[in-house]
């Protein structure tokens, strides 16, 4: 059985810089083809795709976003973590974390994802 | 980074067949055969119904279909049922390995 699981602060200053960590269990992110990917959602708002790491250490970033975002992955922890600097209340939304690579490994697809957990962005 | 256009809401009476389009470019949805579709209740995580434009994962139901023409997907969900009632969203490969993520449609059983 596959899971994954998002872990961080709730709350953020603007400024700061926020650190989300994916544990995952039920597959190995050493495996051919298996990516792990961040997406949010805004309150009420539609998800947006953020980064994905690979398990060769590929790594994509949302174009917009992708001088705030850095993704790395500790295959031994089987943990993802994606860091995103300069928080702004506009940045308040569920983060989650998911896989890709049971069906497919585009980094459209993702089969599995985490429960995700609420990040507030204010003062 | 433009997120794929989709209808904000779509509904139907069960047993109703409704189909929610999603326009992208040929950067994406045009470009290649990567569409996927999640179905996302109130409050819970996202579930994929569709990958690679027409493939069902195990365990998804039959009613939901996917097809895709030119730089538009479309999702057909046959025999609504008031289960079904969720937003819906697609997904679509674009160029350098980067995903993005269609505006969303609730669908309404009416």
């Amino acid at each position: 059985q596959i899971t994954l699981k998002e872990s961080g602060p709730t709350l953020v200053k603007p400024t700061q810089t926020l650190t989300l960590t994916c544990t995952f269990s039920g597959f190995s992110l050493s495996s051919t083809g298996v990516g792990v990917g961040w997406i949010r959602q805004a309150p009420g708002k539609a998800l947006e795709w953020l980064a994905l790491i690979y398990w060769n250490d590929d790594k994509s970033y949302s174009p917009s976003l992708k001088s705030r975002l850095t993704i790395t992955k500790d295959t031994s922890k089987n943990q993802v973590v994606l860091t995103m600097t300069n928080m702004d209340p506009v940045d308040t939304a569920t983060y989650y974390c998911a896989h890709t690579g049971r069906h497919c490994s585009s980094a459209n697809c993702y089969t599995d994802w985490g429960q995700g957990t609420l990040v507030t962005v204010s003062s | 980074q433009s997120a794929l256009t989709q209808p904000a809401s779509v509904s139907g009476s069960p047993g109703q067949s409704i189909t929610i389009s999603c326009t992208g470019t040929s950067s994406d949805v045009g470009g290649y055969n990567y569409v996927s579709w999640y179905q996302q209740h109130p409050g819970k995580d996202p579930k994929l119904m569709i990958y690679d434009v027409s493939n069902r994962p195990s365990g998804v139901s039959n009613r939901f279909s996917g097809s895709k023409s030119g730089n538009t997907a479309s999702l057909t969900i046959s025999g609504l049922q008031a289960e079904d009632e969720a937003d819906y969203y697609c997904s679509s490969y674009r160029s350098s390995r980067i995903g993005v993520f269609g505006t969303g449609t609730k669908v309404t059983v009416l």
